[in-house]
């Protein structure tokens, strides 16, 4: 059974500084997606990483993916206010057909 | 928009009656998915359909049914709603394995 977990859960930080979301996985994947969610609303692609050592960027965020280690990190670089959200780590799992698996999710606030 | 469409948005249901969550999308996806999202839990899957004509469990069936009524419809039905069905339910698709996943806007229901 493929499990998924992240950590930290719960993340409060300070404008301007940099932390980074971990996202560990059971079983071998080729595919990992990082979301976003705002309260109430629907999720939001982020990234989808689809092999060893990818790293994409987009804006203060950056995700990687290692394979190997089983394991994804998204990087906040100098953190803003409208960061602040729930991000999500998935994996795709093909057995037959196809399974996106979530972590639990990790809320980050950011403080003025 | 092109899209995931859930209908409805909001629904307040007392234990025991019964009622269908709809989802249609109009990208023609051969695959889709219902998921639901409690507290603390990320999402977890309910049942998928991986083309026309095919249904799977996935993680939590229990109390649920479902109906792929055509290649744009994903029908999720509560026979019994009960208090622990609580929660926000997302329906996901997308093309195949080689493509991400469009969530819908969810639908939050709430068993009293």
């Amino acid at each position: 059974e493929l499990k998924v977990e992240q950590n930290p859960l719960f993340l409060s930080m300070q404008e301007g500084k940099n932390y980074t979301i971990y996202c560990n996985y059971s079983t071998t994947s080729d595919r990992l997606y990082w979301y976003r969610q705002d309260p109430g609303k629907s999720l939001e692609s982020l990234f989808v990483l689809l092999s060893n050592g990818a790293v994409k960027q987009e804006g203060r965020l950056m995700a990687s993916l290692d394979t190997k280690a089983r394991l994804s990190t998204l990087h906040i670089t100098a953190a803003v206010h409208d960061l602040s959200a729930t991000y999500f780590c998935a994996v795709d799992l093909f057995q037959g057909a196809q399974k996106l698996v979530f972590g639990q999710g990790t809320r980050l606030t950011i403080n003025p | 928009n092109a899209g995931v469409t859930q209908t409805p948005k909001f629904q307040v249901l007392k234990t025991g009656q019964s009622m269908t969550l709809q989802c249609a999308q109009d990208m023609n996806h051969n695959s889709m998915y219902w998921y639901r999202q409690d507290p603390g839990m990320g999402l977890r899957l309910i049942y998928y359909s991986a083309s026309e004509g095919t249904t799977d469990k996935g993680e939590v069936p229990n109390g649920y049914n479902v109906s792929r009524l055509n290649k744009r419809e994903f029908s999720l039905r509560l026979e019994s709603a009960a208090p622990s069905q609580t929660s926000v339910y997302f329906c996901a698709s997308r093309m195949d394995y080689t493509y991400g996943y469009t969530f819908g806007s969810g639908t939050r229901l709430t068993v009293v």
